[in-house]
């Protein structure tokens, strides 16, 4: 089983229409991150928790929520989606301190 | 205004040379620095990292050398087989073990 798992693989959705996306890892790390990569741009991150009851936004978080639910589960919402929201979304997660991030598989998310 | 970057989207090479992938930053507070490889429908996977307290670090056929006088990091595989054909994303991030900071990506092909 992956240790970090991401839930959907594939979304499609209308614009307007509340979406979540969900992650839940089994490596125990505290730190949980999402990012989301357009061709060209690597990966932004958009909401990051060093622990359960610590969220930061991140370079991109305008349009986007998340949710802490426990140390394994971090999701991340879209109020209502709009069509430049389409993109390739990944959940990563990492011990404390200077170490690598440990990543999904991602979501492929398109908003018509 | 990207702090990482990646100049080069592509790159091909011959199976048994060698591939060079680098990688350039503006920001001095940088001090930790990670390649990462990524296949189609997978998320990125950790290769290899260094701390700006070194100027090399080896990880069997893969070496990153960093110069932080230039603020330039590279990543040297040798010999390139067709297997590593991915793309490669540079990050950085400080020593208190914050967010990282992705470049573009750069797709390397290493033909038979």
């Amino acid at each position: 089983d992956a240790d970090v798992t991401q839930t959907p693989r594939n979304r499609i959705t209308k614009t307007g229409k509340r979406i979540m996306l969900e992650c839940s890892q089994t490596k125990g790390h505290d730190r949980m991150y999402w990012y989301r990569q357009d061709p060209g741009l690597g990966l932004r991150l958009i909401y990051y928790s060093f622990d359960v009851k610590d969220i930061n936004k991140g370079e991109i978080s305008d349009g986007y929520s998340v949710s802490r639910q426990a140390q394994a589960k971090f999701s991340l919402s879209l109020e209502s989606a709009i069509p430049n929201q389409t993109a390739l979304y990944f959940c990563a997660t990492s011990d404390n301190g200077p170490r690598p991030q440990h990543f999904g598989d991602g979501t492929r998310l398109s908003i018509l | 205004d990207q702090q990482v970057k990646q100049n080069s989207p592509s790159l091909s090479v011959q199976e048994g040379r060698i591939s060079i992938l680098n990688c350039d930053y503006t920001n001095s507070m940088f001090d930790y620095f990670l390649w990462y490889k990524k296949y189609p429908a997978e998320g990125p996977t950790f290769l290899i990292s260094i701390s700006s307290i070194k100027d090399k670090n080896e990880d069997g056929r893969f070496t990153v050398f960093l110069n932080k006088s230039a603020k330039h990091l590279s990543l040297h595989i040798v010999p390139s087989q067709p297997g590593d054909s991915a793309v490669y994303f540079c990050a950085a991030g400080d020593n208190a073990g914050n967010m990282l900071t992705f470049g573009g990506g750069t797709r390397l092909m290493v033909k038979p």
